[in-house]
């Protein structure tokens, strides 16, 4: 089955930085890629995804990015804020997903 | 706009005890699902259903079954409940599409003591 590989686990950047969560999947038939944000007590939010017919997609100051030769994807964060700390997940999928161990971002002002 | 509700936010059962979690969606999803998530371990898939009365295991079936009786409604039964089964556990929901995938819709999650 699909096995997907997170890093780093934990992350701590300077307001108004950039920050950088990259993912691995095993599984060449994975599709689609979500990236799911989880503040603290809340439940998992998509916050941006990609499907595997794209390299590269943007919304405001989040963009992920795929490359399907070398099976990794990443989550580019920029000009980060104090509200962009959270648990980041990302997960692939060609029908079942399957998730990262997450990554605790810790924004500091 | 609570779309997808679990039944209690936090649940203390004693070691044996049949624990019954349930979730609900109200956006006419297909598919649902039930995981559990510890830290360093992220979101494991326990089982999940693609249609009424339909049931799948997922990575870590052991110890746990489900029910979907109704499009809308899937429960997550631990037969007899231990303390390595304290966790927190998130039941989601998406859409079928061919060829095409949806991202999930998650519950706001119960996390479950075994004492």
């Amino acid at each position: 089955g699909e096995n997907v590989e997170q890093h780093p686990s934990t992350l701590s950047v300077q307001e108004g930085d950039s920050a950088v969560i990259k993912c691995t999947y095993s599984d060449s038939a994975s599709n689609y890629f979500p990236w799911y944000k989880q503040e603290l007590g809340k439940r998992p939010q998509l916050i941006i995804d990609i499907r595997s017919n794209v390299g590269e997609k943007k919304d405001q100051r989040i963009a992920v990015t795929l490359n399907k030769t070398a099976k990794h994807f990443s989550l580019h964060i920029t000009e980060t804020q104090p509200e962009d700390s959270a648990v980041y997940f990302c997960a692939a999928s060609r029908g079942l997903m399957r998730f990262g161990a997450g990554t605790r971002l810790t924004v500091k002002p | 706009d609570v779309k997808v509700t679990q039944s209690s936010r936090y649940l203390v059962k004693r070691t044996g005890e049949k624990v019954f979690l349930e979730c609900v969606q109200d956006m006419d999803h297909e598919n649902m699902f039930w995981y559990r998530q510890d830290p360093g371990l992220g979101l494991r898939l326990i089982y999940f259903s693609y249609d009424v009365k339909m049931k799948e295991k997922g990575d870590i079936p052991e110890g746990y079954s489900v029910s979907r009786e109704k499009k809308e409604r899937f429960s997550l039964i631990l037969e007899s409940a231990s303390t390595n089964q304290t966790s927190m556990y998130l039941c989601a929901s998406s859409l079928t599409g061919s060829e095409m995938y949806y991202g999930y819709t998650f519950g706001s999650g119960t996390r479950l003591t075994v004492v």
